[in-house]
């Protein structure tokens, strides 16, 4: 399948900073990619929709002030969580589809601790 | 919005039984189901995917069957082994282009030897 890979795998900050996290496609270009969070023991949840030279499409619920999607190329899309607190401490895992639109290949996630 | 269902939550089968997972979809408009392996502290794998124009695709042990009447799609696994011990999650995807995928709330098999 299809190569996505994420950076940094793990990050532990402090209350109040602000934390990058980047989603490449190595083998393929996306001009769609999704976040998604997911707890312990949990289910993904889908935050948002980030396209490429356009604005992200946030999910319901999902802050878009707090969770900035920025999508620079066709390989490259990062979140950047600001002002992170304890509660935003989770797996952030993007995935992208390939050439068919439907098929998913998710990245190695990261996991954030917020302290 | 969709919305997924999934059943059960936990499955404790014996190595060399099947393993049957089940899930029901809201959005009839839903024409993509794919299904995801995911161990411990690592990325979901895809196992196999279906679409709305075929009832039924296997995989060598692993099948999944499709009834868009009844909305709902289900994962079969034969001859199951410890190593297929994971939590697997259906979903189904939006409408539009670059479909989204929304995830159900996962299954935790566990094979024991």
């Amino acid at each position: 399948g299809a190569v996505v890979s994420q950076h940094p795998s793990r990050v532990i900050c402090k209350s109040g900073t602000s934390v990058k996290i980047e989603c490449r496609s190595l083998d393929f270009q996306a001009t769609t990619m999704f976040w998604y969070r997911q707890f312990p023991k949990k289910s993904l949840m889908l935050m948002a929709t980030s396209n490429e030279g356009s604005k992200a499409t946030y999910e319901q619920g999902v802050e878009k002030d707090k969770f900035l999607i920025n999508h620079a190329s066709l390989t490259l899309s990062t979140l950047t969580v600001t002002s992170a607190h304890p509660e935003d401490s989770s797996f952030y895992i993007c995935s992208a589809p390939t050439g068919s639109k439907d098929t998913q290949y998710f990245g190695p996630g990261t996991r954030l601790t917020v302290l | 919005g969709e919305n997924v269902e999934q059943h059960p939550s936990t499955l404790s089968v014996q190595e060399g039984d099947s393993a049957v997972i089940k899930c029901t979809y809201s959005d009839s408009a839903s024409n993509y189901f794919p299904w995801y392996k995911q161990e411990l502290g690592k990325r979901p794998q895809l196992i196999i995917d279906i679409r709305s124009n075929v009832g039924e695709k296997k995989d060598q042990r692993i099948a999944v069957t499709l009834n868009k009447t009844a909305k709902h799609f289900s994962l079969h696994i034969t001859e199951t082994q410890p190593e297929d011990s994971a939590v697997y999650f259906c979903a189904a995807s939006t409408s539009g282009g670059y479909n989204k995928l929304i995830f159900g709330a996962g299954t935790r098999l566990a094979v024991h030897p």
